[in-house]
């Protein structure tokens, strides 16, 4: 079936614009997480979900970072007033039963 | 905190020699461990969890609990295993997420 997909692929925002980036986790999966990947670092959790509920946004680097799933599947990561720092590849992954994460292909986000 | 160290940034094999990439962790109760691996151009996949104790594509990975490390080995290197390979963490503690290593980037020579 159809893997976790992500939107845009690729941003480039100017340093004070506010950006949305969308996640589609594989259908019924209840839990869903999103990660910062720095430059030649590993993923950083940032925030997680189970159905609607977000259990854990301890990752999450600042209040201009905010998270969403209202209905449940598709989640919305948003970054107010975009700094430099933000550059970064954000990845969402869902998991279902068996606990597994599976990973979308990332949205590239370059703020200039 | 629990912390995930893989102590190589890159490591270089020939064909047909055996690998070993090396992963660490910091952690006081009983994680769930995982390899991860990034194929060029492609996105992050699961390779093994130690619960399964599993062989996926010759890799096998044991979990010592005394030297708190989770190496990932296989006896043969071949060329299609050149990749990105993270070591990540899960601390069972209920949140479910994944503490990372900064990734090792293994390269086989043919």
């Amino acid at each position: 079936g159809a893997g976790v997909s992500q939107s845009p692929r690729y941003k480039v925002a100017k340093r004070g614009q506010d950006v949305a980036l969308r996640c589609d986790p594989i259908s019924g999966h209840v839990s869903l997480f999103w990660y910062q990947q720095a430059l030649g670092q590993g993923p950083e959790f940032l925030t997680y979900f189970q159905n609607e509920a977000q259990l854990d946004k301890s990752g999450l680097p600042s209040d201009r970072f905010f998270a969403e799933r209202p209905e449940g599947s598709v989640s919305t990561l948003k970054i107010q007033r975009t700094q430099q720092e933000d550059s970064a590849v954000y990845l969402c992954a869902s998991s279902g039963s068996g606990g597994t994460q599976y990973f979308g292909p990332g949205t590239r986000l370059t703020v200039l | 905190a629990q912390r995930v160290t893989q102590p190589e940034k890159l490591l270089s094999v020939f064909k047909g020699a055996p690998v070993e990439l090396k992963c660490n962790y910091s952690y006081s109760g009983s994680p769930e461990l995982f390899w991860y691996v990034q194929y060029s151009r492609q996105r992050l996949q699961l390779l093994l969890r130690h619960i399964s104790r599993e062989s996926i594509k010759g890799f096998t990975a044991d979990l010592n609990k005394g030297e708190t490390s989770f190496h990932l080995k296989k006896p043969f290197a071949q060329e299609e295993d050149s990749a990105m390979y993270y070591c990540a963490l899960d601390s069972g503690a209920g949140s479910y997420q994944l503490t990372f290593g900064k990734g090792t980037k293994l390269s086989v020579i043919p």
